[in-house]
C-alpha cells in the first residue's frame, strides 16, 4: 500500500475559524511532511517530521501549528488564516530520514482550503 | 541551501513528438533526483527518479539524464500523448529535504 490519504478533501474557513487538517499513512515511514502549493507553482514547504519529532519548520507563521500524535497521523491545526493562506495543502511521507540515503516521498490528494 | 531552476516553463510540442525539460542544481550534497507529474486538481505522482551514481534510467517512453559534474538533469519522454498533459516538477534530494523546480506545463496537442 503506497498510499497517503488526506481529509477533509476542501475545506473552507472563515479568519476567525479553528480547523484542523489530517492525514495518515500505513507504509511504515517515519518522516512525514507538511507542503503548501498555489496553482500551477512548486509545493513550498513548511514542516518535516522524522521519528514524530519536528525536525524542519521553514519559518512558517504560528497560526499554523503541526501536530504528529503517532507515526502513522500527522495533523495541521489552522487558527486566524489568511486570506492569502488559501491553496492546495499536501502531506506527504517518506522512508528516507537525515543523514540516510534519499528516497521516494509519496504525496496524499492534498486538501483545498479557500480562507474568506 | 539548494536551489533547482527548471526550464523550459511551458512547452507546447504536436501529438507523437518528443519533450524535454531541463533542471539544474546548485548542491553537490544532493544525490537523489526524482520528477513528478502532476495533473490538474490531483497529487503530484513520481514518474521516474534517478540516484547520482547512474547516468541514465529509462522506463518506457520516459527518461531521465544526469550529469553530476555539470550539476544538471533531464527529462525526456518520447511519442507524446494527449495524457502527458500536465506540470511536471524535477527535484533535488539531499538526505530527506527535497527542492523543487518550478515547474513545467507541458501541453501535447493532438
Amino acid at each position: 500500500d503506497t498510499e497517503v490519504t488526506q481529509t477533509p478533501k476542501h475545506l473552507v474557513m472563515g479568519m476567525t475559524n479553528k480547523k484542523s487538517l489530517k492525514c495518515e499513512q500505513h507504509m511504515g515511514h517515519r518522516a512525514m511532511y507538511w507542503y503548501k502549493q498555489k496553482a500551477k507553482k512548486p509545493p513550498e514547504l513548511m514542516f518535516v517530521y522524522s521519528y514524530e519529532k519536528l525536525s524542519i519548520n521553514e519559518s512558517v507563521p504560528s497560526r499554523f501549528s503541526p501536530e504528529c500524535p503517532n507515526s502513522s497521523l500527522l495533523n495541521l491545526h489552522l487558527h486566524a488564516l489568511q486570506p492569502e493562506d488559501s491553496a492546495l495543502y499536501l502531506c506527504a511521507s517518506s522512508s528516507a530520514l537525515a543523514g540516510s540515503a534519499p528516497e521516494t516521498q509519496y504525496f496524499g490528494p492534498g486538501t483545498r482550503l479557500l480562507v474568506l | 541551501g539548494e536551489n533547482v531552476e527548471q526550464h523550459p516553463s511551458t512547452l507546447s510540442v504536436q501529438e507523437g513528438d518528443s519533450a524535454v525539460i531541463k533542471c539544474t542544481y546548485s548542491d553537490s550534497a544532493s544525490n537523489y533526483f526524482p520528477w513528478y507529474k502532476q495533473e490538474l486538481g490531483k497529487r503530484p505522482q513520481l514518474i521516474i527518479d534517478i540516484r547520482s551514481n547512474v547516468g541514465e534510467k529509462k522506463d518506457q517512453r520516459i527518461a531521465v539524464t544526469l550529469n553530476k559534474t555539470a550539476k544538471h538533469f533531464s527529462l525526456h519522454i518520447t511519442e507524446t500523448q494527449p495524457e502527458d498533459s500536465a506540470v511536471y516538477f524535477c527535484a533535488a534530494v539531499d538526505g530527506n529535504q527535497f527542492y523543487f523546480g518550478t515547474g513545467t506545463s507541458l501541453t501535447v496537442i493532438p
